[in-house]
């Protein structure tokens, strides 16, 4: 089955500056990679998602890029603020192919820590 | 929309007890699955189910028993709660095909502790 490995498990930054986070992921049927963000006490929530036909997205002030042929895909935020303070979750899964529904694979999540 | 629901939020189990953790869904999701949060193991899927009458195992599905009668209720089944089965639950609903948004929505978690 698949297996999403997640670096870092912990990353500190100083406020305004750049986060990255990087996922790889073992099979290379996977064609849904979405990024998750969880407050303490919360549910997972999506914050972006990327599917195999394109190699980035951008969505304000997070990015995420995809490297098909490596298999890893990376989470960046930019001009963090202590909001986004938060454990961020990366995942996997043959999102709409026969048979697996939507099953998704989870990396081991990143906790962020935005200081001022 | 309620989105997904999940009820208990808290639950505390004797070692043997029993208990029904219940999700519902109201966005005609075909796909709905459920979770365990450990800390440090992120999220690994217990039990999924693609439609109405399928359910299928996922990586930790040793004492967790589902069925799913409707398109809206996904119920998860301890069947003898155990101690390692201390943890956060959380169910989880999407569409399954390719041409829609596959985004995965959690409902609030359950709080479940076996002494």
């Amino acid at each position: 089955g698949e297996n999403v490995e997640q670096h870092p498990s912990t990353l500190s930054v100083q406020e305004g500056d750049s986060a990255v986070i990087k996922c790889t992921y073992s099979d290379s049927a996977s064609n849904y990679f979405p990024w998750y963000k969880q407050e303490l006490g919360k549910r997972p929530q999506l914050i972006i998602d990327i599917r195999s036909n394109v190699g980035e997205k951008k969505d304000q002030r997070i990015a995420v890029t995809l490297n098909k042929t490596a298999k890893h895909f990376s989470l960046h935020i930019t001009e963090t603020q202590p909001e986004d303070s938060a454990v961020y979750f990366c995942a996997a899964s043959r999102g709409g192919l026969t048979g697996g529904g939507n099953k998704l694979t989870f990396g081991t999540g990143t906790q962020l820590k935005v200081e001022l | 929309n309620a989105g997904v629901t999940q009820t208990p939020k808290f639950q505390v189990l004797k070692t043997g007890q029993s208990m029904t953790l219940q999700c519902a869904q109201d966005m005609n999701h075909e796909y709905m699955s459920w979770y365990r949060q450990d800390p440090g193991m992120g999220l690994r899927l217990i039990h999924y189910s693609v439609g109405a009458g399928i359910t299928d195992q996922g990586e930790v599905p040793n004492g967790y028993n589902v069925s799913r009668s409707t398109t809206e209720d996904f119920p998860l089944r301890l069947l003898s709660a155990a101690p390692s089965q201390t943890s956060v639950y959380f169910c989880a609903s999407s569409y399954s095909s390719w041409d829609r948004d596959n985004e995965q929505f959690f409902g609030p978690g359950t709080r479940l502790t076996v002494l």
